[in-house]
């Protein structure tokens, strides 16, 4: 079990330009969180997904963050434009019904 | 809404000394609670949960106590050591809300030889 797997680890962008973050959860879990940790605000939910399906995206900031999950086996989180305020970790985390949740190590990205 | 309430670190704390890292929780009915931990530069790991009342979860020498009467998961630790300096989280789910995890803002603990 590799568990939960993100790309990139590290991310530096220009503001402006646009960035994906990837994750890929563990085979058969049936949820699919995206956190994002900042020192101010602390980890924030900003969506979750079952069965592929968005649920909850009352935590998106704003209109410049989504997230899709096309299949099973992989979600990403896209901002566009990006803002130096973006500057956060995004984790991506997932889990069976009823189970416990497993999160990946994390993107730390960098907008300058 | 449902919310928790941590401590505030960070806490330093000489090895073999007693740790308690506070939490207390707001929440409609009866959510399950967890504390996680996280080492630097890695993500959230599960350290303990506890599923309803006067439950106790434990590992790894920890141990918190649902207590319902007064909305508390306080995290204990008899003995801490040099390899458990990271960031503690107090977190609840509620299984009708797609079990979505809701933090506190997250205890920092240094433990010094």
């Amino acid at each position: 079990d590799a568990g939960v797997i993100q790309s990139p680890r590290h991310e530096v962008t220009e503001m402006g330009q646009e960035v994906t973050l990837r994750c890929k959860p563990i085979s058969g879990h049936d949820y699919l969180f995206w956190y994002r940790q900042t020192m101010m605000r602390g980890l924030e939910l900003l969506i979750y997904f079952n069965n592929n399906v968005p649920i909850d995206d009352s935590g998106m900031p704003e209109d410049r963050f989504s997230a899709k999950m096309p299949n099973a086996s992989f979600s990403t989180l896209k901002i566009q434009p990006s803002e130096p305020r973006d500057s956060a970790v995004y984790f991506c985390a997932s889990r069976k019904k009823a189970g416990g949740y497993t999160f990946g190590s994390g993107t730390r990205l960098t907008v300058v | 809404g449902n919310s928790v309430t941590q401590m505030e670190g960070p806490v330093t704390l000489s090895e073999e000394a007693f740790l308690t890292i506070n939490c207390t929780y707001t929440a409609t009915g009866y959510p399950s609670l967890f504390w996680y931990v996280q080492y630097p530069g890695e993500g959230l790991q599960l350290l303990l949960k506890a599923t309803k009342a006067d439950d106790k979860g434990s590992n790894k020498g920890f141990e918190a106590t649902y207590r319902k009467e007064t909305t508390s998961f306080h995290l204990e630790k008899g003995s801490v050591q040099v390899s458990d300096s990271a960031v503690y989280f107090c977190a609840l789910s509620r299984d009708n809300q797609g079990g979505k995890l809701i933090f506190g803002q997250g205890t920092e603990l240094s433990v010094k030889p």
